[in-house]
């Protein structure tokens, strides 16, 4: 059975700084390895998606990389901001998605 | 820019009552799902649904649970007598493409059962 694990749970880093996010899979046979924002109370947000053949994506201030025969991922936030603050969550598939429990991120000002 | 829909956001019912919650995936997309997240949790499969069909489902997903595709555009997910364990965000997704695609989420509905 998928476990999907990451740390920290918890971050608190002031504005301006770069951070890394770390996501462990137990079984490597995935198809994607998604990356998501949920805001406190709200929906998820899809953020980047690393398909298996991938090792990495980038979005703005995001890159995302993957290492799937070490089951591992890193999502990598330059310049962070206090609109940063939020919950990323790493989820991988065939199909349906298995989550982590989350890495709750505050950017002070 | 396309986006799952989910109503209501926030529903209260009473233990035993069934309730229905709602999903308006994006339009172009294929499969369709349901997640739950009870509070301090992670987000957890229930349901897969493609071609009229589950094709997964989960532990989780018992007698209680069903879902349904009524029209072009809707779907449902059914608890028929809830219980307090059932009280969770529950999230619907959509994907264009199953295993390579990217999936998209609703912001949810809070069903609290009292």
């Amino acid at each position: 059975k998928q476990e999907v694990t990451q740390i920290p749970a918890a971050l608190s880093v002031p504005e301006g700084e770069n951070l890394v996010l770390n996501c462990s899979f137990t079984d490597s046979a995935i198809y994607n390895l998604q990356w998501f924002r949920q805001d406190p109370g709200k929906g998820l947000t899809s953020l980047l998606l690393i398909q298996s053949s991938q090792r990495e994506q980038t979005s703005g201030r995001l890159n995302a990389s993957l290492d799937k025969s070490s089951g591992r991922s890193t999502l990598y936030i330059a310049a962070s901001q206090p609109g940063d603050s939020a919950t990323y969550l790493c989820a991988v598939s065939p199909n349906m998605l298995t989550f982590g429990g989350g890495t709750r991120l505050m950017v002070k000002p | 820019e396309p986006e799952v829909t989910q109503t209501p956001s926030h529903q209260v019912t009473q233990m035993g009552q069934e309730v229905i919650l709602r999903c308006v995936p994006i339009s172009n997309h294929l499969y369709f799902y349901w997640y739950r997240q009870i509070l301090g949790q992670k987000v957890e499969f229930l349901v897969s649904f493609y071609n009229n069909e589950i094709s997964e489902k989960s532990e989780i997903f018992d007698d209680q649970f069903s879902v349904e595709r009524p029209d072009g555009s809707n779907f449902t997910l059914k608890i028929r007598s809830t219980k307090l364990e059932d009280s969770a965000m529950y999230f619907c997704a959509s994907n264009p493409r199953a295993v390579l695609g990217e999936a998209f989420f609703g912001q949810g509905t809070r069903l609290t059962v009292v």
